[in-house]
């Protein structure tokens, strides 16, 4: 979703569960999403992506869920570690429309806090 | 190999000052990205080079924001008779190309402005 104003959800996971971020979008066109991770001081890394022609994609340890009907997208994260501590970026090359690939708008973030 | 550079990592600066922040984009990346990050709006989009074309200055919030890419390498940004308003984090990203298909953005880990 748009980011308008900072009071960005949080998430608090004990070590070893599994931790769900979501993420709205609102341009029904868009194509292709990422999730970012961002730890404190450092800039966004890229995660994991996925095309519109999925509804999931798995790397090591994450999950992208996408459903098109409800504009959702969800990063699933197994087995949470404390170094997965970080805030998590949902981006939408195409959320102000067209078809370029290289204009990323963010959603707000999610803080997701790790507890060992 | 090294990732992407940004300097300086700290600048203080007074209100109505000019600063220039510089990027250092990955070798061989041609598409080069600015974004900022700020408590108020979140992480949003600046401008992009992409090659020889013309730079997407759609993001830049006023006209005292100048972007320039010499080289096809090293970029800085300019930001004029500096506001409050403007202290944030300013992030850089490369990546390969970015018209016609998807690349990975690769982020720096961006210079932090405050404006006193």
């Amino acid at each position: 979703g748009e980011s308008v104003g900072l009071h960005l959800p949080t998430l608090s996971v004990q070590e070893g569960d599994n931790s769900i971020i979501n993420c709205a979008y609102s341009n029904s066109a868009s194509d292709y999403f990422i999730w970012y991770k961002q730890e404190s001081g450092k800039g966004p890394q890229f995660i994991i992506d996925i095309r519109s022609n999925m509804d999931k994609r798995q790397g090591q340890r994450v999950t992208v869920l996408l459903n098109k009907t409800v504009k959702h997208l969800s990063l699933q994260i197994a087995a949470t570690q404390p170094g997965d501590s970080a805030v998590y970026f949902c981006a939408d090359p195409q959320a102000a429309g067209g078809t370029s690939y290289g204009k990323l708008t963010f959603g707000q973030g999610t803080i997701l806090t790790v507890h060992p | 190999g090294a990732g992407v550079s940004q300097s300086p990592s700290n600048k203080v600066t007074e209100k109505g000052k000019d600063v220039e922040l510089r990027c250092d984009p990955i070798s061989g990346h041609t598409a080069l990205y600015w974004y900022r990050q700020s408590l108020g709006q979140g992480l949003e989009f600046l401008i992009y080079f992409q090659g020889n074309s013309a730079p997407d200055k759609s993001g830049l919030p006023s006209d005292r924001f100048s972007a320039e890419r010499t080289g096809g390498s090293v970029s800085t940004l300019t930001i004029q008779r500096t506001q409050q308003e403007d202290s944030a984090v300013y992030l850089c990203a490369s990546s390969l190309a970015s018209s016609g298909g998807i690349y990975e953005q690769y982020f720096g880990p961006g210079t932090r402005l405050t404006v006193t």
